[in-house]
């Protein structure tokens, strides 16, 4: 399996518009876990899911940030309106199950200007 | 969620161990204490986990305290490769309700030639 694959790895826009990071999980896993990376906060959990289901999404920022799961394999974070605040690595990552550890993917790097 | 409190940052020398210490004094009687690192540029990835035992496996060896408020992440001989940001995490146990990796700010390990 080629790992959690996530897309694009790197995003440049400008302030105000829309976002998508894409995220494609290890197949078979059913647990999903979108996590944003800044020096000043460090690794937080935004939102995860469990067979496609968002179960708890008490880390997403505000109403700007959504994300979705239509499949078992496909997840999206999107952002709209952007701001400069959101600038960070957002990470993906999936699980197997819950006694197993979570895989991590490469990071998507958002600058918005 | 309990909480976990690392050392900044630790130096060790090429080939001699590493004891990188994690303080839990809040972890609950079903908690289990997972290790993960970042290497520079990429997504965290898994180290080890356990519950009260002492844990190894082909990266590292776990050792928990016997009252279970303080761990040990054990690398038996340090390599420039192991250079890097190592978490020390809480996870709610495998039947609770939720499955969150809430993650600290780590310790950066830096391996001197």
């Amino acid at each position: 399996d080629a790992g959690v694959i996530q897309s694009p790895r790197h995003e440049v826009t400008e302030m105000g518009q829309e976002v998508t990071l894409r995220c494609k999980p290890i197949s078979g896993h059913d647990y999903l876990f979108w996590y944003r990376q800044t020096m000043m906060r460090g690794l937080e959990l935004l939102i995860y899911f469990n067979n496609n289901v968002p179960i708890d999404d008490s880390g997403m920022p505000e109403d700007r940030f959504s994300a979705k799961m239509p499949n078992a394999s496909f997840s999206t974070l999107k952002i709209q309106p952007s701001e400069p605040r959101d600038s960070a690595v957002y990470f993906c990552a999936s699980s197997a199950g819950r006694n197993t550890e979570a895989f991590f993917g490469q990071g998507t790097r958002l600058t918005v200007v | 969620d309990a909480k976990t409190t690392q050392p900044n940052s630790m130096e060790s020398n090429e080939e001699e161990p590493v004891h990188l210490p994690c303080n839990h004094s809040t972890i609950s009687g079903t908690d289990y204490i997972h290790w993960y690192r970042q290497l520079p540029s990429q997504g965290p990835e898994y180290v080890i986990h356990g519950l009260t035992s002492n844990v190894n496996n082909r990266m590292a060896s776990l050792a928990i305290a016997e009252d279970r408020k303080s761990s040990t992440l054990i690398l038996h001989r340090a390599t420039l490769r192991d250079a890097a940001v190592y978490y020390c995490i809480l996870r709610d146990p495998p039947h609770s309700g939720t499955y969150k990796y809430i993650f600290g700010t780590g310790t950066r390990l830096k391996v001197l030639a």
